[in-house]
C-alpha cells in the first residue's frame, strides 16, 4: 500500500487568488492523479500527473488553471488558479502502485483538501 | 468513455442488518476498485477486485467481469460503516494510450443504531 497527505487539509480563499496543494506519497509511486469532488457528487479525474513532463488532461480541465507538477515519483502539486466560487470542492490526490503505466494497479487517496472559495 | 452506474443511490439500514450494494459498467475494464469515503471526506480502499471474489471480515465483494457488474456484500451493519460507497473502474483508452479511471455516482448509507 501507499500512504499519501496533502497540504493543506483545508483553506478558504478569495476570489482571483491562487492556492497550491501538495501531495506527497511515502513511496514511489508509477502514476499520480488528481481528482476533483464537488458537493455531494462522485470524483472526477483533473488530470494525470506526469514525472518529468507536462499533465495529461481530462476533457474540460485546461492547465491554464489547474497547472500540475512532478518533480520526482513521490511528490506533486495542483495549483487552482485565478478561483471563483465554482472551484470550491473537495481536491484529492491519488497514487498508483506498479511497475508499468500499461499495468494498472491499485489506486490509494490522500485525505483530500477541502477548498472553500468566497 | 465508460460509464459506470451504482444502485441503489441512497439505502438506511438497522444496525446489524446485511446488504448488497451494485456497480454496473458499460465496458471491458481492466482494474476495479471499491472506496468507502467517511463523514470526513476520506477515501478508504475496500477491494481491488478486476474478477473474482475477496472477503474481508464483514465485507466482501465479487466481479464479474464477462457480464461487467461488481457487488458489495456487508453483513452486520455497523454505524462506522455509514458513508458513501463508491466503485471504480479503469480501462484503455481507444486509442490505448494512457487509462479511464472512472468513478460511480457513489452509494449513501447510514447505519442507524
Amino acid at each position: 500500500s501507499a500512504v499519501i497527505s496533502q497540504k493543506p487539509s483545508r483553506d478558504i480563499c478569495q476570489r482571483g487568488t491562487s492556492l497550491t496543494i501538495q501531495c506527497q506519497v511515502d513511496s514511489q509511486v508509477t502514476m499520480m492523479f488528481w481528482y476533483r469532488q464537488q458537493p455531494g457528487q462522485s470524483l472526477t479525474l483533473i488530470a494525470t500527473a506526469n514525472q518529468g513532463s507536462e499533465a495529461t488532461y481530462e476533457s474540460g480541465f485546461v492547465i491554464d488553471k489547474f497547472p500540475i507538477s512532478r518533480p520526482n515519483l513521490t511528490f506533486s502539486t495542483l495549483t487552482v488558479s485565478n478561483m471563483s466560487p465554482e472551484d470550491s470542492s473537495i481536491y484529492l490526490c491519488s497514487g498508483q502502485l506498479g511497475t508499468s503505466v500499461r499495468f494498472y494497479n491499485e489506486q490509494f487517496f490522500g485525505p483530500g483538501t477541502r477548498l472553500t472559495v468566497l | 468513455g465508460i460509464q459506470v452506474e451504482q444502485s441503489p443511490p441512497d439505502l438506511i439500514l438497522q444496525e446489524g442488518a446485511n446488504s448488497t450494494l451494485r456497480c454496473n459498467f458499460s465496458d471491458s475494464v481492466n482494474n476495479l476498485q471499491w472506496f468507502h469515503q467517511n463523514p470526513w471526506g476520506q477515501l478508504i480502499n475496500l477491494f481491488y477486485i478486476p474478477s473474482g471474489t475477496k472477503q474481508n471480515g464483514r465485507l466482501s465483494a465479487t466481479t464479474v467481469a464477462t457480464e461487467r457488474y461488481s457487488l458489495l456484500y456487508i453483513s452486520s451493519s455497523q454505524t462506522t460503516d455509514s458513508g458513501v460507497y463508491f466503485c471504480a473502474v479503469t480501462n484503455l483508452r481507444r486509442d490505448n494510450y494512457g487509462q479511464n479511471f472512472v468513478f460511480g455516482p457513489g452509494t449513501r448509507l447510514s447505519v442507524l443504531p
